[in-house]
Formats: structure tokens, sequence, C-alpha cells
């Protein structure tokens, strides 16, 4: 089974408007971090917002926003009043485990976002 | 703060030959580095973790003779893709974390090319 699932290969959305990023996960282990990372058309992987396992609020950077449903296993990422920079790939990661040694990163397929002026 | 880079950015080879890509954390100690690997249109794959000073530890499927990772110290690590073919053709990220965080930070990128 997929330990990541973005299901959204593509999206475009009109420039302002907010959009939401899907990314289900899959683990038995209690303890683990969710991120999301942006990577446009440079190449380079751009951090954007992290969510851990046992954090009781919605993690939230300026425009961004995890929507974190933790018996549903979905971390969807919210991006409100959306730009044209915002055209990107964007990849779900996972990271399982707790402590040193465990922070490999596992990471979705992708969703290309295309912001439409 | 929190700056990796990677050496070259691009790279353009002959079949055969081998190419040396240099990861360096600018302005941290660097503990623990990962090189990844992803093709067109594809998600990240973790090829390898490396620690400083000791082996690395390769991912299923992954050749360790073919790529030769080595992290001689807490700011660099190098991977040497051996005898290149053109099916490596890919890029190439590395990240890097500190001995004080679980966050990873990215590398910029390099784009090989075996011709």
């Amino acid at each position: 089974a997929q330990k990541i699932t973005q299901t959204q290969p593509g999206m475009f959305v009109q420039e302002k408007e907010a959009v939401t990023l899907d990314c289900t996960y899959d683990t038995s282990d209690p303890s683990y971090g969710l991120f999301w990372y942006k990577q446009p058309s440079s190449g380079e992987m751009i951090f954007l917002i992290y969510q851990g396992s046992y954090d009781q609020q919605n993690a939230t950077e300026g425009r961004y926003s995890l929507n974190f449903q933790k018996a549903r296993k979905s971390a969807n990422l919210v991006i409100s009043a959306s730009q044209l920079g915002d055209s990107a790939m964007y990849f779900c990661a996972m990271r399982e485990g707790r402590g040193f040694g465990n922070e490999k990163l596992t990471f979705g397929t992708g969703t290309r976002l295309t912001i439409i002026p | 703060g929190a700056v990796v880079s990677q050496h070259p950015s691009r790279v353009i080879c002959k079949s055969g030959t081998s190419v040396k890509i240099e990861c360096r954390s600018l302005d941290f100690q660097a503990t623990t580095m990962f090189w990844y690997r992803q093709f067109p249109k594809q998600s990240l794959m973790l090829m390898a973790t490396s620690n400083e000073g000791s082996k690395a530890t390769y991912e299923q499927g992954v050749e360790k003779d073919k790529f030769l990772i080595n992290h001689a110290s807490l700011t660099l690590s190098t991977l040497t893709v051996t005898s290149a073919h053109p099916e490596d053709s890919s890029f190439y990220i590395c990240s890097a974390r500190s001995a004080y965080s679980y966050e990873q930070y990215f590398g910029p990128g390099t784009r090989l090319t075996v011709t």
C-alpha cells in the first residue's frame, strides 16, 4: 500500500481563490510527522508546513494551513488567496517514528498546481 | 539560515564516465544527509542516508557500488555516479539535517544528463 497518496495529479485554480491539495497517509506508527513541500520549475524543494501526529491544533504558516484529520489519516494543504507564484508542484511527505534515525521521508506523487490569472 | 548547496547544478557526461555531486550545508553542521533521485514528473525517491563518519545506508534496489556516497565531514557529502549510463540521467537532490532538528533542508538539486 502507498504510504502517501495524492490523488490530484493536476489542479487549475483562479487567482485569489483558496485551494485545497489532498493528501492521505498510511502508517501504524503512533508517532509521525507530515510535511508539505513546494517544488517550482527550478527544482528546489521549499518547505511549507509541518504537522506532528501529537499536535492538537492544525498547523498554519501564513497563507498555508494544514487540515489535519487524524481519524481519516488525511493532511490536506490549504492555500488561501492564491497567487500566480503559487504555481508549482506540491508534495506531501511523511516521517514515521520518533527520534533521530527515523527521519526518512516518504513522498507522495505530487500535485501540479496552476494558478490562472 | 539552514542553507544547503549542491554543485554542480547541471552536468552532462558521456556514458561510462563517473560524475561527482557535492552537497554542502553552509551554515550548520549536518550530522545526517540524504540523497534523493527524481525522474521527470515523478516524486522524490530516497536513495541513501549518510551519517558523518560512517557508511551510508542504501535503500532497497539502489546499487551501492554504482552510487558511492561519502560523508567525510559535518558539512559535506558527495555522491559519485560511477560508470554512468543514460538511464542514470535524473535530478539528484540532497537534504541535510542538523543534530538539533528533525527538519531536513534541501539543496537546489543537480540535473545529470548522460549521453
